[in-house]
């Protein structure tokens, strides 16, 4: 069974950093894409980038591109993403998901990112 | 970017009956085009793909169609549980962007 396991709910300062995961399991996870996507507080859903685990190609939305960092380690199944500096406007659920042609067929649980001064 | 405009924002519907929802492209997206389902405290599932295709788990009360600009999703004969948020999603051109979402609820 495939499933992708992201990490736990996050608290921090304007300025911060932070770098949150998504573990994937159940299929061979290096041939697949991986996206994120965010869902801000009474919004609708927003395509940020994907990561090809295998050798780590990224690609990003245009609205994301030097907002947030998308890396993968495929040695662990893991991908990750990372904010250098965080706004209160990064304050969202993101989720991660295995992609089959730009279609996102297995969703992650999803991260809360609160960030709050 | 291709801009998806979903309509209605919020469509009341009493269980049993047929709710219509509807995707718009601002260009051709062919046929690429996908639905999700979200209910509240859930990620979201992917409900079809290819425009007309189920996914895995959903039964044949929920169908989808449509080409190029205008998608519609048709929920038969509803029932509890599929009250949710809907979004569409067109997958022809990069970035890949979704609609602004349905939210179907109880009347």
């Amino acid at each position: 069974e495939v499933q992708l396991v992201q990490s736990g709910a996050e608290v921090k300062k304007p300025g911060e950093s932070l770098k949150i995961s998504c573990r994937g399991s159940g299929y061979s996870f290096p041939n697949y894409w991986i996206g994120w996507v965010r869902r801000m507080p009474g919004k609708g859903l927003e395509w940020m980038g994907i990561i090809y685990l295998g050798d780590s190609d990224t690609r990003y939305s245009p609205s994301f591109q030097g907002q947030v960092s998308i890396s993968a380690d495929k040695s662990t199944h893991t991908a990750y993403l990372q904010w250098s500096s965080l706004k209160a406007s990064d304050t969202a659920m993101y989720y991660c998901a295995r992609l089959r042609d730009n279609i996102l067929a297995h969703w992650g649980q999803g991260t809360l990112v609160t960030v709050s001064s | 970017e291709i801009v998806m405009t979903q309509s209605p924002a919020t469509l009341s519907v009493s269980p049993g009956e047929r709710a219509t929802l509807s995707c718009r492209a601002s260009q051709s997206v062919r046929s690429s085009l996908a639905w999700y389902q979200q209910k509240p405290g859930q990620a979201p599932r992917l409900l079809i793909f290819a425009a007309s295709t189920r996914a895995t788990g959903f039964p044949a009360r929920f169908g989808g169609s449509g080409s190029r600009t205008e998608f519609t999703l048709t929920i038969s004969s509803l029932q509890s549980e599929d009250f949710a948020v809907y979004y569409c999603q067109q997958y022809n051109d990069w970035p890949p962007t979704f609609g602004q979402g349905t939210k179907l609820e109880i009347k």
